[in-house]
């Protein structure tokens, strides 16, 4: 199975600083058409996940611009600017490149 | 507005069995790639099966293999997660996704005796 390693595994940031996680695959996870097949999410507490970011950069609808994703082969970036208190939760990468999809770890992000 | 709800959940004994539905409004399963993603308590998500749009092709995660089974009702624009032999490792709150861009409210499975 493809394995995603999330860093940091938590994460204390100032309201209105800028939060960086990063995923790595074991795999790459490019498929025949060449797209990269990497997603985030973020989980609130009590609360479902709601994919925030998929195919690396592509925003969901709703997201705002604060989340940006990068990366390329088996190395991605989660960025949040201007943290805000909202965005406290677990984010998790996922991969949905082959079978079975998996997640990362997950990263916990309180604020300061 | 796009609702997955799902349902079926409980307490079961291990060895037992449980059926777990997600009813759609707002939008026609059929035409998703569908899935059922757990999270164990105080752990981290594990997708578990998944269903091709349309057609029937399925995958399931090795752990649940032989033992699990999904499927659509295209009549009733739901979708199910038939749960066979359980065992206390499959304790979780499962969500029903359309492949990870729409989640329900999940329902929760615990396997105690």
């Amino acid at each position: 199975d493809v394995v995603l390693t999330q860093s940091p595994l938590s994460l204390s940031v100032t309201l209105g600083q800028t939060a960086s996680i990063s995923c790595r695959s074991t795999q790459s996870l490019v498929n025949s058409g060449g797209n990269t097949q990497l997603g985030w999410f973020h989980q609130r507490p009590g609360q479902s996940p709601r994919r925030l970011i998929y195919q690396v950069s592509n925003r969901d609808s709703g997201v705002p611009d604060r989340f940006s994703g990068s990366g390329s082969g088996t190395d991605f970036t989660l960025i949040i600017t201007r943290v805000e208190a909202e965005d406290v939760g677990v984010y998790y990468c996922m991969q949905y490149r082959h079978w079975p999809h998996t997640f990362g770890q997950g990263t916990k992000l309180e604020i300061k | 507005e796009v609702q997955l709800v799902e349902s079926g959940g409980g307490l079961v004994q291990p060895g037992g069995s449980l059926r777990l539905s997600c009813a759609a409004s707002g939008l026609t399963l059929s035409n998703y790639w569908m899935s059922w993603i757990r999270q164990a308590p105080g752990k981290g998500l594990e997708w578990v099966a998944h269903l091709q749009p349309e057609g029937s092709g399925t995958w399931y995660v090795d752990s649940v293999k032989g033992r699990f089974t999904i499927s659509r009702d295209n009549a009733r624009n739901s979708l199910h997660l038939e749960m066979n032999s359980l065992s206390v490792e499959d304790t979780a709150l499962y969500y029903c996704t359309t492949g990870g861009a729409q989640w329900g409210q999940g329902t929760q499975v615990i396997v105690s005796s």
